[in-house]
């Protein structure tokens, strides 16, 4: 077990309406990333943490929102989604600020 | 600003065949490079990062500042060696936290 996982796997949702996604790691990871994967645009960063209440943005955050209250939990929120938001979100942990990243398997959400 | 470009959105080789994945690389500074690899419908996983310089798989990747490339390569390929292949670096872009930028991804697929 990769010690992160994502929930919900799949999702789907209808425009306008708001949606969280939840990573949740059990190796007490400082830093944790939320992505998203495009065909012909690879991973791109939507926010990121950097501790307990510390989080930034990345180059794709608008319409994004990100809370981590906890060391394991770092929600994602869509506060209205747009069929422009359909993708696979993948969350990420590193140890490190420059170490290698561990995913986790992914959350595909399709906006209707 | 940092960015990674693979010049290949398809690779088509062989079993048996030699096969190099591109990536070219810009970064100010002194780059961390991985590659990360994909099988179908699964999590990321990471197969090489640069200070290592290990072989995975029977992969291998040299940094080479002098042309900011970081290619992958195999002498001889598996049909198991099928999967997207992606590029990274991890590098600051404004700030004090270390990202990982992600190139679009390299389609390998392996013919019989």
């Amino acid at each position: 077990d990769a010690g992160i996982t994502q929930s919900p796997r799949h999702k789907v949702t209808e425009t306008g309406t708001p949606v969280t996604l939840r990573c949740h790691q059990t190796e007490n990871h400082r830093y944790m990333y939320w992505y998203r994967q495009d065909p012909g645009h690879g991973l791109r960063l939507i926010h990121y943490s950097y501790g307990v209440k510390d989080t930034d943005k990345g180059e794709v955050s608008d319409g994004y929102s990100v809370s981590r209250s906890k060391t394991e939990d770092f929600l994602l929120t869509l506060e209205s989604a747009t069929s422009s938001q359909t993708s696979v979100y993948f969350c990420a942990i590193s140890e490190s600020s420059g170490a290698g990243y561990t995913f986790g398997s992914g959350t595909r959400l399709t906006v209707v | 600003a940092q960015r990674v470009t693979q010049p290949e959105k398809l690779l088509s080789v062989f079993k048996g065949a030699p096969v190099e994945l591109k990536c070219n690389y810009s970064y100010s500074g002194s780059p961390e490079l991985f590659w990360y690899v994909q099988y179908s419908r699964q999590r990321l996983q990471l197969l090489l990062r640069h200070i290592s310089r290990e072989s995975i798989k029977g992969f291998t990747a040299d940094l080479n500042k002098g042309e900011t490339s970081f290619h992958l390569k195999k002498p001889f390929a598996q049909e198991e060696d099928s999967a997207m292949y992606y590029c990274a670096l991890s590098g600051r872009s404004g700030g004090s936290n270390y990202k990982l930028t992600f190139g679009k991804g390299t389609l390998l697929t392996v013919n019989p």
